[in-house]
This record gives structure tokens, sequence and C-alpha cells, in this order.
């Protein structure tokens, strides 16, 4: 079975400027998760879509921050524009139950640099 | 929103220590769920917890329910180089929030 795939690994850009990440989950998963890993810390959900419907959004700063699942399979989330702050591992999960249960899979994450 | 809190920030062990490391909730779990992320990776699902006073094994990995649903622990015998990593615990009430982890450092 593959994996949860993200791209890109890595990702520098300076303050202010955009950027994109990508992800496929786990064919059949129609649960879908993003999270902000700050180094040190847990990872902190953005944003939860069920197919192609956001289920939480509640920590998502959305002034600058933005995501969609058009299709209800990959999902790309956005930045623009971009803050020193936003400096983490962005991780992608899917899961098969709409609550998780079971556990997530994650991918390995695009680490971005804000400098 | 509600936060598991997980004791103790950092570990370090000598190699055949056991190691514990604690998830607490000021407020009742539905079902708990346990995670490892190896230095540079990302979490990996270890195991859920549901039931009241669940105890799970995975060869010497040890997890346990609290009976009020409140707390939850993962006790490691025998600690080897290859149990490096942050371990961390996650709610899953309504959305999946992780508490902070504990990081384990093992000397060989």
């Amino acid at each position: 079975e593959a994996g949860v795939a993200q791209s890109p690994r890595y990702k520098i850009i300076e303050k202010r400027q955009s950027v994109a990440f990508w992800c496929n989950p786990i064919s059949g998963h129609a649960t879908l998760y993003w999270y902000q890993q700050i180094l040190g810390q847990g990872p902190k959900l953005l944003i939860q879509f069920q197919n192609n419907g956001v289920v939480d959004d509640s920590q998502l700063p959305k002034d600058r921050f933005s995501a969609e699942r058009l299709k209800g399979v990959d999902s790309t989330l956005k930045i623009q524009p971009a803050k020193l702050e936003d400096s983490a591992v962005y991780l992608c999960a899917s899961s098969l139950s709409s609550r998780g249960l079971g556990g997530y899979t994650f991918g390995s994450g695009t680490r971005l640099t804000v400098v | 929103g509600q936060q598991v809190m997980q004791i103790p920030q950092y570990q370090h062990v000598q190699e055949g220590e056991d190691f514990t490391t604690y998830c607490n909730s000021s407020t009742t779990l539905s079902n708990i769920q346990w995670y490892k992320q190896r230095p540079g990776g990302h979490p990996v699902f270890l195991i859920q917890l549901v039931k009241s006073g669940e105890v799970k094994k995975q060869k010497r990995l040890t997890f346990q329910f609290g009976e009020a649903k409140k707390n939850s622990s993962l006790h490691i015998t025998a600690t080897q180089t290859t149990d490096v990593g942050t371990y961390f615990c996650a709610d899953n009430n309504n959305d999946m929030r992780f508490g902070a982890g504990t990081r384990l450092t093992v000397k060989p």
C-alpha cells in the first residue's frame, strides 16, 4: 500500500512570498488532515477534510493560509504571504475512518523555512 | 481547545533501563492514540486505546488507559537504541490534538 505522498520535501522562501504544498493521501482514505509542527512541539491541526468538504478549520490562520481538496483526493495548502513564524514542518495525514479511529498515516512532510 | 499534557518533556536513559511517559487530560477522553516520531521523521501510529482501564502490549511496549479515561501511559521495558524518538499521545475527542511529546534518548 502506497503511503501518503507530499511534495516538496523542503522549501526556503523569503517572508511575504507565497508557497504551496501538495498532498496525495492513501487511496480510499476519505479523511485528510494538514498539521503544522514547529520544532520541538507536537503537531497542531490546521484543517480537516472529509472528502472535499471542510470538517474543521478552526485553527487555520485564514488571513494567510488556505487549503483545498477539490476532487476529494489530493489537497493543496497555501500560505500567502508567509511570515517568519510559519517556519515549520507541514504534515499531511489521512485516515480511513472519519474520526481517525485506527490511527492516522502521516506523510514525510514539507519542511518550510521562511527567511 | 482541550490539550493533553505529557510528562516528562525529556527522558535520558541508559540502554536496558525502563522508560515511562504519561499523558493527562482535565476532561474525559473518548479514546487516545499513541505515536512515535523518530528524529527527522514523521509521526507513526502505534496504538489506540478506547476502553476504561484498557491495557495493550506490543513486545516491550505497554500502553494503559486510566479507569477514568483521563490519563494514559506508555511504558517501555529494557530500552534499546532503536527506541529513540519522541512519543506523542493524541486526544481523538473531536479532532486529533497532540500533546507536546516526550523525547527519549538512549545511551548505549
